[in-house]
C-alpha cells in the first residue's frame, strides 16, 4: 500500500532553516507529483510547493517564492522540503502528500512534521 | 488566482441531520478542478471528491458533491458522529494550488 513517512518534529531558532523529508513506498516514485502543504496552529491548509520526482521539476506558491526548496532523491525514493529564515509564523505542522492519477488532488498524505519556531 | 471562499465558517448540527456545506470561487474553474477533504485533529487530511464530484475509494455514498463554475457543494445526507470534522475545499490548476478556509461541522 501507498505510504508517505516523514521525518520527526523539529524545533528551530528564528533565522535558522528546517529539512522534512518524505519516504515514499507502495509504488513508484517517479510517477507521481509530490506536493507540500502546511498547517498552522489554529489555520487552514495552505500550499506550498510541488516536485514531480522523474524530472525534478519544481513548483513554489509565490508567498514561498526565495524562501523553499523541494528536492528528490530517487534512490531512496523521498522528497525533502527545505525552508530558510525561520520565523514564528513559520510554526506548523508540515506534509507532503502524493497526487491521484490524472488530478492535483491529495489522495495519500504524510503523517505531518510539526516545526516549531522559537527563541 | 483563484480565491476560494466556504460558508458557513461553522455548521452545528445533531447527529443524523444534513449537511450543505458552499464553496464559491472568485472566478470560474476551469475543468471543475475542484476538490473536498475532510480534517480532523491530528489526522491528515482525507480526499473525499475530486473533479468536483467524482468520490474517491472509499467515501460513503452518503457523502455527495455537485457544482460547476464558481459554486460548489459538499452535502452529507445524514451525519454520523464520525464526519464531525473541518471540511476543505481546494482548486487546482497547472500552476498552483489553494484551499478555501473550510466549514467546521460540529455537534450541536
Amino acid at each position: 500500500q501507498v505510504q508517505l513517512v516523514q521525518s520527526g518534529p523539529e524545533v528551530k531558532k528564528p533565522g535558522a532553516s528546517v529539512k522534512v523529508s518524505c519516504k515514499a513506498s507502495g509504488y513508484t516514485f517517479t510517477d507521481y507529483y509530490i506536493h507540500w502543504v502546511r498547517q498552522a496552529p489554529g489555520q487552514g491548509l495552505e500550499w506550498m510547493a510541488w516536485i514531480n520526482p522523474s524530472g525534478g521539476g519544481t513548483n513554489y506558491a509565490q508567498k514561498f517564492q526565495g524562501r523553499v526548496t523541494v528536492t528528490r532523491d530517487t534512490s531512496i525514493n523521498t522528497a525533502y522540503m527545505e525552508l530558510s529564515r525561520l520565523t514564528s509564523d513559520d510554526t506548523a505542522v508540515y506534509h507532503c502528500a502524493r497526487v491521484i492519477a490524472g488530478a492535483t488532488t491529495y489522495g495519500y498524505w504524510g503523517q505531518g512534521t510539526l516545526v516549531t519556531v522559537s527563541s | 488566482e483563484i480565491v476560494l471562499a466556504q460558508s458557513p465558517g461553522t455548521l452545528s448540527l445533531s447527529p443524523g441531520e444534513r449537511a450543505t456545506l458552499s464553496c464559491r470561487a472568485s472566478q470560474s474553474v476551469s475543468g471543475n478542478y475542484l476538490a473536498w477533504y475532510q480534517h480532523k485533529p491530528g489526522q491528515a487530511p482525507r480526499l473525499l471528491f475530486y473533479g468536483a464530484s467524482s468520490r474517491a475509494t472509499g467515501i460513503p455514498d452518503r457523502f455527495s458533491a455537485s457544482g460547476s463554475g464558481t459554486d460548489f457543494t459538499l452535502t452529507i445526507g445524514r451525519l454520523e458522529t464520525e464526519d464531525f470534522a473541518v471540511y476543505y475545499c481546494q482548486h487546482y490548476d497547472s500552476s498552483s494550488v489553494t484551499f478555501g478556509p473550510g466549514t467546521k461541522v460540529d455537534i450541536k
